[in-house]
């Protein structure tokens, strides 16, 4: 079945920094990639996504980019903000299977 | 215009017991999703079903049954609970298969 590979696990930074999260897959012919976001106790919620007709998307302070040929892709956050902290998912699409495969997120902090 | 809800909120029920976590959407989406998430292990399919009339295993379906009794309702059922089934359950839906999900809030369920 496909595999998402997500790191880092953790991830602290100081407020105004940026923050860099990568995924991997495996199946070759995965073509959308979303990212969530998951405050505390609350649902996960989509932030952006990228189908892979494109390199890159940009969101205002947020970005993703993807390489189809290494297959991996990144989720990029600048100027970051005390509210950005999270928990933090990739996913891909999986032809095997009508649904999206997740990656095992990541801890966003972000210090003040 | 709810989107996705989920019944009930918190459970919990002594090992053997049996119960059923409904989920209903009124965002007319063709797939229906059942996911559990436990600390540090993301978010893993358990069934799911692409389309009204249809439902397949998912990465961990081993102790759980689904229904999906019309397009709006998609049910998931532990006949006789372990503590390893101590978990959150989300349900999500897509229009598409392979597309953005939207989650319901989740139950937070407690077998002892």
């Amino acid at each position: 079945g496909e595999n998402v590979e997500q790191h880092p696990s953790t991830l602290s930074v100081q407020e105004g920094d940026s923050a860099v999260i990568k995924c991997t897959y495996s199946d070759s012919a995965s073509n959308y990639f979303p990212w969530y976001k998951q405050e505390l106790g609350k649902r996960p919620q989509l932030i952006i996504d990228i189908r892979s007709n494109v390199g890159e998307k940009k969101d205002q302070r947020i970005a993703v980019t993807l390489n189809k040929t290494a297959k991996h892709f990144s989720l990029h956050i600048t100027e970051t903000q005390p509210e950005d902290s999270a928990v933090y998912f990739c996913a891909s699409d999986y032809t095997g299977r009508r649904a999206l495969t997740f990656g095992s997120g990541t801890r966003l902090q972000v210090q003040p | 215009n709810a989107g996705v809800t989920q019944t009930p909120k918190f459970q919990v029920l002594k090992t053997g017991q049996s119960m059923t976590l409904q989920c209903a959407q009124d965002m007319n989406h063709n797939s229906m999703y059942w996911y559990r998430q436990d600390p540090g292990m993301g978010l893993r399919l358990i069934y799911y079903s692409a389309s009204e009339g249809t439902t397949d295993k998912g990465e961990v379906p081993n102790g759980y049954n689904v229904s999906r009794l019309n397009k709006r309702e998609f049910s998931l059922r532990l006949e006789s609970a372990a503590p390893s089934q101590t978990s959150v359950y989300f349900c999500a839906t897509s229009m598409e298969g392979r597309g953005e999900q939207y989650f319901g809030p989740g139950t937070r369920l407690t077998v002892t």
